[in-house]
């Protein structure tokens, strides 16, 4: 069974550019969340996409969008890229958002470096 | 506002004893409990996981303990092996958040041969 598969692995942009991150979730997982990783804020929750809505938001400026498609796959979109957007960013699927279960599958992660 | 936190950003222990990793956390709203291991180059990979109405879970060499009038958990790996040398997350949420976890800032541990 595929895992989670997140492209592309590494970029470099450049500042006020904008980006868009890929997140193909495991097969038959209907849920999609996106964190973001940095090693001054550790792993932030950005948002969580269900059956193609948005369930939870976390503390990020409207600059981080995201979507979800019918067949679950996700993107999130990062517009005027700024030096601190540099992180590490991983995708995690689910079968359904309960959070309770601990079954949350994280891809490798997209490495974005804004210049 | 950090609502977890692993107050040790690093551990190294001897192959073959305890490891205890420690974490804290403020949100009383957190009614679940996940620790995550995270290898370089690799994706989280959930290692065990509390809910809130129990105060132990183990599976394995891992066990998980929750004091939740202190709002505290740790992680016990008995014994270590060398293949355990990562960094390791806890993470928590609540009901109403999904799959909305926050995670502690990670404590890398190093099992020595």
């Amino acid at each position: 069974k595929a895992g989670v598969t997140q492209t592309p692995r590494y970029l470099i942009k450049t500042r006020g550019q904008q980006v868009t991150l890929s997140c193909s979730p495991i097969s038959g997982h209907r849920s999609v969340s996106w964190y973001q990783q940095t090693p001054g804020q550790g792993l932030q929750f950005l948002f969580e996409y269900f059956s193609e809505t948005q369930r939870n938001k976390g503390n990020f400026p409207g600059r981080f969008s995201g979507r979800q498609f019918s067949n679950s796959r996700s993107e999130m979109n990062v517009s005027t890229l700024e030096l601190g957007d540099s992180a590490l960013y991983l995708c995690a699927s689910s079968l359904v958002p309960s959070g309770n279960t601990g079954e949350l599958f994280f891809g490798e992660g997209s490495r974005l470096t804004v210049l | 506002d950090q609502q977890v936190k692993q107050n040790s950003p690093s551990l190294s222990v001897q192959e073959g004893r305890i490891s205890i990793l420690n974490c804290d956390y403020t949100n009383s709203m957190f009614d679940y409990f996940l620790w995550y291991k995270k290898y370089p180059a690799e994706g989280p990979t959930f290692l065990i996981s509390i809910s809130s109405i129990k105060d132990k879970n183990e599976d394995g060499r891992f066990t998980v303990f929750l004091n939740k009038s202190a709002k505290h958990l740790s992680l016990h790996i008995v014994p270590s092996q060398p293949g355990d040398s990562a960094v390791y997350f806890c993470a928590a949420s609540d009901k109403a958040a999904g799959n909305k976890l926050t995670f502690g800032g990670g404590t890398r541990v190093l099992v020595k041969p």
